[in-house]
């Protein structure tokens, strides 16, 4: 695809219940970064990768976060156990140069994740 | 570590009125600095973005950003307001220390009367 996709794009969750949410970055981009975006707020970074590597996760709320990027591509951010402050639009990025340079960072649409 | 605050959470203007959206950045290395805008139900787009070179950095749809040191400021303006600038306006920083990883204000709501 000519951007970067995201998936699902609403997801409602039970809290107590498991989610994984997929980023597709556009193909060849060697950094990924998730952000999550709570209503009314400004995109709050969370983690990213450069190619599989995940470099920083510093920005993971708790130990319930979890992000991967087995082939250094596709990124999935899993949260187990969601609570209500879990809810928010989760943004990702993807940029084509390593984070030792600085190339624009592409947004998808976002997942918007309601736990009830 | 780097930081940027954005001065008005919401922000009226009349339609051919001068648009200013303020943003002040901590850093303690030079920053690189952003505008990005989002739409309802939208992802965001770059407007605008300083990294080296020329302090005034024209974006896309007429918006425009200077990058003042001595202030630590990176206000965005407009000198004219389209109805279809109503949207919400974010701010950024970002640095090699961080991996060139976004730190983004609140935000600020414009709104366009006619």
């Amino acid at each position: 695809g000519a951007g970067v996709s995201q998936s699902p794009r609403y997801k409602v969750a039970k809290r107590g219940q498991d989610v994984a949410l997929r980023c597709d970055p556009i193909s060849g981009h060697v950094s990924l970064f998730w952000y999550q975006q709570a209503l009314g707020q400004g995109p709050e970074f969370l983690t990213y990768f450069q190619n599989e590597a995940q470099l920083d996760k510093s920005g993971l709320p708790s130990d319930r976060f979890f992000a991967e990027r087995p082939e250094g591509s596709v990124s999935t951010l899993k949260i187990q156990r969601t609570q209500q402050e879990d809810s928010a639009v989760y943004l990702c990025a993807s940029s084509l140069a390593g984070t030792r340079t600085y190339n624009e960072q592409f947004f998808g649409p976002g997942t918007r994740l309601t736990v009830l | 570590a780097q930081s940027v605050t954005q001065l008005g959470s919401h922000v009226s203007v009349s339609e051919g009125a001068l648009v200013l959206l303020r943003c002040n950045y901590s850093s303690s290395v030079p920053p690189y600095l952003f505008w990005y805008v989002q739409y309802p139900n939208q992802g965001l787009q770059l407007l605008l973005k300083y990294t080296t070179g020329a302090t005034l950095v024209k974006g896309i749809n007429g918006f425009e950003a200077e990058f003042k040191k001595s202030e630590t400021s990176f206000h965005l303006t407009k000198p004219s307001a389209h109805m279809s600038d109503a949207a919400e306006y974010f701010c950024a920083v970002s640095g090699p220390n961080s991996g060139y990883a976004l730190n983004f204000g609140k935000g600020t709501s414009l709104l366009v009367t006619p």
